[in-house]
Parts: C-alpha cells; sequence; structure tokens
C-alpha cells in the first residue's frame, strides 16, 4: 500500500535557525514527491516537487527539499526560518501505481518562534 | 499563482438545506479534484474528474456530488446539509504535470 508519514505533528524553530520538516514514503515504483504550504484560512500552496533529476530541489520561499532514494525520505529544509514560515506544511507522493493520484501525509504545523 | 477560484468563501447555512460550492480554473486542466479538510487538519478527496462527463468517488465516503458538464467547471453539491458537513472544502487541478493548484477554499458551517 503507498502511503506518505509525516513523523512530527508539530516542529518549532527559533527565528534564524535551520529548520527540517520530515517526510517518508512508501510507494511501489518511481515516486513523484511534493511539498505545499497551507497559512491559515487559506487553500494549499505549491512549494516544490521532485520528478526525476538532482536530488536536491530548491523551490519557493527559500525552501529546498532532498530526495534520498536509500532511505525513502523527502525532507523540507531551509536554512534560515522566519516568522512569516509558520503553517501547514503537507508532503504528498504520486506514482503509476496511484494513476498519479496525489497520496497526502497527515500534515505538520511548524511554529517559528521569534 | 493559479487561477482557480471558489464561490462562496464562507457559508453558513441551516440543516436540511441544498448547497451548491462552485469551482472554476482557467488554465484548462484536465484533471479537477475536491478535498474535505477539519481545520488543521489532513486532506481527505471526496471526489476527483479527469475530464468532461468524468466523476469519481475518492477515498472518503461523501453524500456529495459533483458534475463535470466543462472543463473549467467542477461544483460539488449537498442535497439536504447537515452540522456533520461542517468543514473545509478544497477545490484543485492538475494539468501533465500532475502538480495540483488549489483554490482558497469553501469554509461551511451547517446549523
Amino acid at each position: 500500500a503507498q502511503s506518505v508519514a509525516q513523523p512530527e505533528d508539530q516542529v518549532n524553530v527559533a527565528e534564524g535557525n535551520p529548520l527540517t520538516v520530515k517526510c517518508t514514503y512508501s510507494v511501489s515504483g518511481n515516486p513523484y514527491l511534493f511539498w505545499y504550504v497551507q497559512y491559515p484560512n487559506r487553500g494549499l500552496q505549491f512549494l516544490l516537487k521532485y520528478i526525476t533529476g538532482d536530488n536536491l530541489v530548491k523551490g519557493s520561499y527559500g525552501f529546498e527539499a532532498e530526495f534520498n532514494k536509500s532511505q525513502t525520505s523527502f525532507h523540507l529544509k531551509k536554512p534560515s526560518a522566519l516568522v512569516s514560515d509558520s503553517a501547514l506544511y503537507f508532503c504528498a507522493v504520486s506514482s503509476m501505481d496511484s494513476n498519479y493520484q496525489l497520496i497526502w501525509g497527515a500534515g505538520t504545523k511548524l511554529i517559528i518562534k521569534p | 499563482e493559479a487561477d482557480i477560484y471558489q464561490i462562496p468563501r464562507y457559508l453558513v447555512i441551516g440543516t436540511g438545506k441544498k448547497i451548491t460550492l462552485e469551482c472554476s480554473q482557467t488554465m484548462g486542466h484536465d484533471k479537477m479534484y475536491w478535498y474535505q479538510q477539519d481545520p488543521g487538519m489532513e486532506l481527505h478527496l471526496i471526489h476527483y474528474s479527469y475530464g468532461v462527463n468524468s466523476t469519481e468517488k475518492g477515498d472518503l465516503s461523501s453524500e456529495s456530488t459533483v458534475s463535470r458538464i466543462r472543463t473549467e467547471h467542477f461544483p460539488l453539491t449537498l442535497e439536504s446539509a447537515r452540522p456533520s458537513h461542517t468543514s473545509q472544502y478544497l477545490c484543485a487541478s492538475s494539468g501533465v504535470a500532475d502538480t495540483q493548484y488549489f483554490g482558497p477554499g469553501t469554509r461551511l458551517t451547517v446549523l
């Protein structure tokens, strides 16, 4: 069965420190991996995706994510957190086996403290 | 920024009313989706469509129905709203690259 795990319900980081939001996945075949962000009372905004190629993917707002095939992970990172990064972050995966439909993680609440 | 619109943004109605949540996109995407999300919680796919006259139910059982008569339009209808339908409803669309783009959502409250 295909699945996505975001093991942390909440991540707390001090402003200016690096942040990591974790995501692991389980799919058959080659995964397509995505990160989205959701601000309060808003829809989801696409941040970045990995389809193929370089394992390090750069996205919007200074975020990046690293695809690690051996660890089946796709952690979201940012070198220096901003208070405005505080939001809900979702990881998602699709593959041929899911007919390229997105399988979503449960979300991680990121809180950046001044 | 993706061009996908949802109307209304907020709706408060009484039990038993029929409602339609509108979703439109101007990107020419074939695939469209409806998700249900309680505040701060995970997304649940309730309906999707891969093109005109194509609709499928998602993973979460829902009493709502959808139609896809035009590529750009994917409305969701509740024939008789109940308090258990109180939630946020998110519409999304995707093209060949399968990146889904989301509308701002409709927050529904059924009294």
